[in-house]
């Protein structure tokens, strides 16, 4: 069975501040995705990042990096310079296999105040 | 590219009423799913397609959920009766039929309230 845990329920930070989402993971697969979507308030899931598990090289997107580490099983996800619109709840999420389900982390609510 | 469509946004019924979504992907994506998202909780996948097939319903509580695929392209979710435990976000969700592509795309999903 797999299982995704996002320990933050509740982050709240303020503006320009870095915040480090964790994401903890457990699978049996040696062949797996990991993926982070942002959900705003809107409710749509919007993709961020997709990696598979023979790529541990950590990754730079703007002001977003991921930090891929298989020995502890995390996935975790920074957010550099913090803006408003980055308040959202941040979901990640696992799949393996050919059928691309996703199982999906409780989430955690970043609030980023001005 | 249009994304994908769902309706109705909201619905508000009474326990052991009825109701239905429906869900139009994006073109040309053959993989469609329904996703159960109840408030604070990750979506669970309630069930998949490929084409007009379905491919894992393994959650869905079928004896009051249905959902159809007819020639392939939108899809519909049925409850009945609906239970008070059903109020929740309905997400639909498509992607391309490419194992090395594997993101999902997401609909704003429908607001089930039931009363």
């Amino acid at each position: 069975a797999q299982k995704v845990t996002q320990a933050q329920t509740e982050i709240s930070v303020v503006e320009k501040e870095d915040v480090t989402l964790d994401c903890v993971y457990e699978t049996r697969d040696t062949t797996y995705y990991l993926f982070w979507y942002k959900q705003p308030p809107s409710g749509e899931l919007v993709f961020l990042i997709r990696r598979n598990s023979f790529d541990e090289q950590n990754e730079i997107s703007g002001r977003y990096s991921w930090n891929f580490q298989k020995s502890t099983s995390s996935f975790n996800f920074t957010i550099t310079a913090s803006q408003v619109v980055d308040s959202a709840v941040y979901f990640c999420a696992l799949s393996q296999g050919s059928a691309r389900q996703l199982t999906f982390g409780s989430g955690t609510q970043l609030t980023v105040l001005p | 590219e249009a994304g994908v469509a769902q309706s109705p946004r909201y619905k508000i019924i009474e326990k052991r009423q009825s109701v239905a979504f429906w869900c139009n992907p994006i073109s040309g994506h053959a993989t469609l799913y329904w996703y159960q998202q109840i408030l604070g909780q990750g979506p669970k996948l309630l069930i998949q397609f490929q084409n007009n097939g379905v491919v894992d319903d393994s959650q869905l509580p079928k004896d009051r959920f249905s959902a159809e695929r007819l020639k392939g392209v939108d899809s519909t979710l049925k409850i009945q009766p609906a239970k008070l435990e059903d109020s929740a976000v309905y997400l639909c969700a498509s992607s391309l039929d490419d194992p090395n592509t594997g993101e999902l795309f997401f609909g704003e999903g429908s607001r089930l309230t039931v009363l």
